[in-house]
This record gives C-alpha cells, structure tokens and sequence, in this order.
C-alpha cells in the first residue's frame, strides 16, 4: 500500500526565504506526482506535476524535483511571500489498474510566511 | 477556477439526516474520484468512476455512503444517517489521463 510522508508538517519564516518542502512516497511504481495549494477552507489548486519519467518542473517561483527510485520530491518556493501561506500537498498517482490512477496524498505542510 | 464544480459549499445538518452532494466534471473527462478530507490531514481515497461504472470503493466508505453517476457525467455522493464523525470536507476530483482537478469541495458538519 502506498504511504505518502510530508515534512515538517508545519513551517514558519519570515518573508523573504528560500524554502524546501518534502515528500516521500514508499512504492516508486508511480504515474506521476503532483503538488498542490490548498487554502483554508478551500479546494485544491493544482501547482505543478512531474512525470515519473521527468526530475522537475518549474513555475515561477516554484520548482518541484523528482527522484523516483529514492521515492523522494522536494518542492522549492524562492522569495517566499506572505500570500504564500497555505497548505501544500503533495500527491502520488498509481500506475494504471489500481484505482484509475488514483492519487494518494501526503498529511500536507503548513506553510506561514510572516512579512 | 479548475473548471470541477460542487455544490453545495457548506451543508450544516443534524445527526440522523440524510444529505446529497453533487459534482460537476470537466466535461471531456471520464475519471472522477471522491476524497474525503478531515481538519489537519490530506484527502483519502473514497470511490472512483469510469464514465459511469463505480470501479474502486475505499473501505472508508461504509454502507450509509452511495455514490452514483448516471450518463457519466455529474455525480452525487449521499450519506444516510448522518453520524458527527461524517464531519469534513469532501472534495471531487476529475481526470485527464494525467492530471486530476479538484472542485472546490462541500464542507459537511454535523451537529
């Protein structure tokens, strides 16, 4: 069964910093993986998704990596600001026949950035 | 606005009642998925559709949960006998082949 870990579950800096959030996942047979914002009390808003054949992806400040084997993503978020506060997590999709490729998802990070 | 839609946002209800939420995919997209998310944790897997063939129930889904997708194209997801512990929100996702939009989900508490 496929276990998705994220940390630190929480994060406070002050704006400005550079950051890394992480995520590991226990069975490397994925799809692909994605990244996602949640706000409070919102859905979902999809960030970035990596390929199981790609190691990163970029937008903006963002850039997400992917080792597959290590089962490992870091998601990295240059400049930090205050509007990016919010919950990030992050998401594994199986591989066809379990499911429909469904998506399996990290606790999230919760991220504060103080001005 | 990923183009899922859900409704209603909010329901409030009490203990024992019935309650009915829909989605709206993206049209052109067959997959559609329901998750349930719990205050402080990430979504859990609960049913998935193809057009409208219910193809994977999580265990999380007891008895009192029906979901339904007739045409295969909206869905509904229905909870009978409300318990407190039904509290979350419960968020719809719909899928390309290789990515996954999620509505902005129905926060569900009851009282």
């Amino acid at each position: 069964k496929q276990e998705v870990t994220q940390i630190p579950a929480a994060l406070s800096v002050p704006e400005g910093e550079n950051l890394v959030l992480n995520c590991s996942f226990t069975d490397s047979a994925i799809y692909n993986l994605q990244w996602f914002r949640q706000d409070p009390g919102k859905g979902l808003t999809s960030l970035l998704l990596i390929q199981s054949s790609q190691r990163e992806q970029t937008s903006g400040r963002l850039n997400a990596s992917l080792d597959k084997s290590s089962g490992r993503s870091t998601l990295y978020i240059a400049a930090s600001q205050p509007g990016d506060s919010a919950t990030y997590l992050c998401a594994v999709r199986h591989v066809s026949g379990n499911a429909g490729n469904m998506l399996t998802f990290g606790g999230g990070t919760r991220l504060m950035v103080k001005p | 606005d990923t183009g899922v839609s859900q409704n209603p946002r909010h329901k409030i209800t009490k203990r024992g009642q019935n309650v009915t939420f829909r989605c709206d995919p993206i049209s052109e997209h067959n997959r559609l998925y329901w998750y349930r998310q719990t205050l402080g944790q990430g979504p859990e897997f609960l049913t998935y559709f193809q057009n409208e063939a219910q193809l994977e129930k999580s265990r999380l889904l007891s008895d009192r949960f029906s979901a339904e997708r007739p045409k295969g194209s909206f869905s509904t997801l229905e909870i009978q006998r409300t318990e407190q512990g039904d509290s979350a929100m419960y968020l719809c996702a719909s899928a390309s082949p290789t990515e996954a939009f999620f509505g902005q989900g129905t926060r569900l508490t009851v009282v």
